[in-house]
């Protein structure tokens, strides 16, 4: 059973364009919202971060928007580069009671392509 | 500054052969993470060290896995009698604490024949 999904495997967008990237969630104890970067044979990069006390976090080019009653969240990239073409992880950690705040559950990835 | 490192960056085995991946953490980060991401797969969460408390074992797949951290610093996966279901990058991660931002090492891939 997924608690993390990401829907679109992969998504092609034109360089200068807006690139969105979703993600849903069905646990309602996460709280704690990331997303990671990963290019090919290297480890996931931490992106961006959003607390579930926030809608919307924006860091540069990247910015998260969270929309809790519909457990949902994206990611938007404006304007994308080319640079930008990687596989993007949304992940998710619960809520501190139980004391397993540190456990990040990953989705799938969607791999970005960003053409010149 | 020295990131997370893993070796061996890849790794095959035989089945039923016993393996042991390796990871370094950043130099001072307590927290200490390891994941398997399966072909197609997100990332799947094995265990956690954090200091000198018991570790979070509740995602290791079967008792032919096991971890160690020794010292608080260097941790060693081991898969005993392997499988080919094993077959995945095993990705370790560092963080200064919990919830801390986790730093990914380039993970160790696996082929079990």
């Amino acid at each position: 059973d997924q608690q993390v999904k990401q829907n679109s495997p992969s998504l092609s967008v034109q360089e200068g364009r807006i690139s969105i990237l979703n993600c849903d969630y069905t646990n309602s104890m996460f709280d704690y919202f990331l997303w990671y970067k990963k290019y090919p044979a290297e480890g996931p990069t931490f992106l961006i971060s959003i607390s579930s006390i926030k809608d919307k976090n924006e860091d540069g080019r990247f910015t998260v928007f969270l929309n809790k009653s519909a457990k949902h969240l994206s990611l938007h990239i404006v304007p994308s580069q080319p640079g930008d073409s990687a596989v993007y992880f949304c992940a998710a950690s619960p809520l501190n009671s139980g004391g397993s705040n540190y456990k990040l559950t990953f989705g799938k990835g969607t791999l970005l392509t960003v053409n010149p | 500054g020295a990131g997370v490192s893993q070796s061996p960056s890849n790794k095959v085995t035989e089945k039923g052969k016993d393996v042991e991946l390796r990871c370094d953490p950043i130099s001072g980060h307590t927290a200490l993470y390891w994941y398997r991401q399966s072909l197609g797969q997100g990332l799947e969460f094995l265990i956690y060290f954090q200091g000198n408390s018991a570790p979070d074992k509740s995602g290791l797949p079967s008792d032919r896995f096991s971890a160690e951290r020794t010292g608080g610093s260097v941790s060693t996966l081991t898969i005993q009698r392997t499988q080919q279901e094993d077959s995945a990058v095993y990705l370790c991660a560092s963080s200064w604490t919990r919830r801390e931002t986790q730093y990914f090492g380039p993970g160790t891939r696996l082929l079990v024949l």
